[in-house]
C-alpha cells in the first residue's frame, strides 16, 4: 500500500520539543518529505531527502526515519510553527502520495 | 527563485472540463517534474500527477481516466485538464515544481504556486 498515516492533531508547549510521525509501507523504500501549511497559504517544504532543510527553514526542524515510520521533530517550538504538517513520499510507480496531515497546536 | 502562478476558470459546471495553466517564471523547465496537487476545502492534500519537461506523464490512479497534462516549454507553461467533473472535484488546485533525488528514492516539491480555488457547480 502507498498510503501514509499521520496523527490528526498534536500539541506542544511553547519552547518544548514535538515529534510528528508518519507511517506507511512506502517509507521502507523511499524517504519522506515534509511540508508546512499555514491557513490560507500554499504548503512550504521544510525537510527533504532524509534530513535536508531548504534555505530559510530554521534549524529547529529536523527529520529522521526508521522502518515504515518517518518523523519530523521541532526542537524548541515557536508560535509561528503552528500549522498543518504533511508528510509525502512516492510509491513504486513513481507517483506521489501525501499523508492526511497533522495539525500542530503551540500552547 | 522560481515563481509559479495558476490561471484559469474558477467556476466549472458539473460534467464539463476543468482547465488550469501554470506559468513558470525565473527558471528553466528542464529536468523537473511539473506537478499538480489539489486540496478540497477543509481537507488534506491529494497528488494529481506530474508531467516531465519532455512530456512524460504520471497520474494518480484515482483520476487517471479523466486527466490530461500538457507542457509547453517554449512558453514556460504546463496545464491540467480534468474531464467530467463533479462536486467532489471542488478544491484548491496547486501547481508545483518536483524533483527526484539521484537514485530515485525520494521526491519533493520545492516551489509551489499560490493555488486556485475551482468550484464545480451543479
Amino acid at each position: 500500500s502507498s498510503e501514509l498515516t499521520q496523527d490528526p492533531g498534536v500539541s506542544v508547549a511553547l519552547g518544548q520539543t514535538v515529534r510528528i510521525t508518519c507511517q506507511g509501507d512506502s517509507l521502507r523504500s523511499y524517504y519522506a518529505t515534509w511540508y508546512q501549511q499555514k491557513p490560507r497559504q500554499a504548503p512550504v517544504i521544510v525537510m527533504y531527502h532524509v534530513n535536508n532543510r531548504p534555505s530559510g527553514i530554521p534549524d529547529r526542524f529536523s527529520a529522521s526515519g526508521s522502518g515504515n515510520t518517518a518523523s519530523l521533530t521541532i526542537t524548541g517550538a515557536q508560535a509561528e510553527d503552528e500549522a498543518d504538517y504533511y508528510c509525502s513520499s512516492r510509491d513504486s510507480s513513481g507517483r506521489g502520495v501525501f499523508g492526511g496531515g497533522t495539525k500542530l497546536t503551540v500552547l | 527563485q522560481v515563481h509559479l502562478q495558476e490561471s484559469g476558470p474558477r467556476l466549472v459546471r458539473a460534467s464539463e472540463t476543468l482547465s488550469l495553466t501554470c506559468s513558470v517564471s525565473a527558471g528553466s523547465m528542464t529536468n523537473y517534474y511539473w506537478t499538480w496537487i489539489r486540496q478540497p476545502p477543509g481537507k488534506g492534500l491529494e497528488w494529481i500527477g506530474y508531467i516531465f519537461y519532455n512530456g512524460v506523464t504520471n497520474y494518480n490512479s484515482s483520476v487517471k481516466s479523466r486527466v490530461t497534462m500538457l507542457i509547453d516549454t517554449s512558453k514556460n507553461q504546463f496545464s491540467l485538464n480534468l474531464r467530467s467533473v463533479t462536486a467532489a472535484d471542488t478544491a484548491v488546485y496547486y501547481c508545483a515544481r518536483g524533483k527526484f533525488c539521484s537514485g530515485g528514492n525520494c521526491y519533493w516539491l520545492d516551489n509551489w504556486g499560490q493555488g486556485a480555488l475551482v468550484t464545480v457547480s451543479s
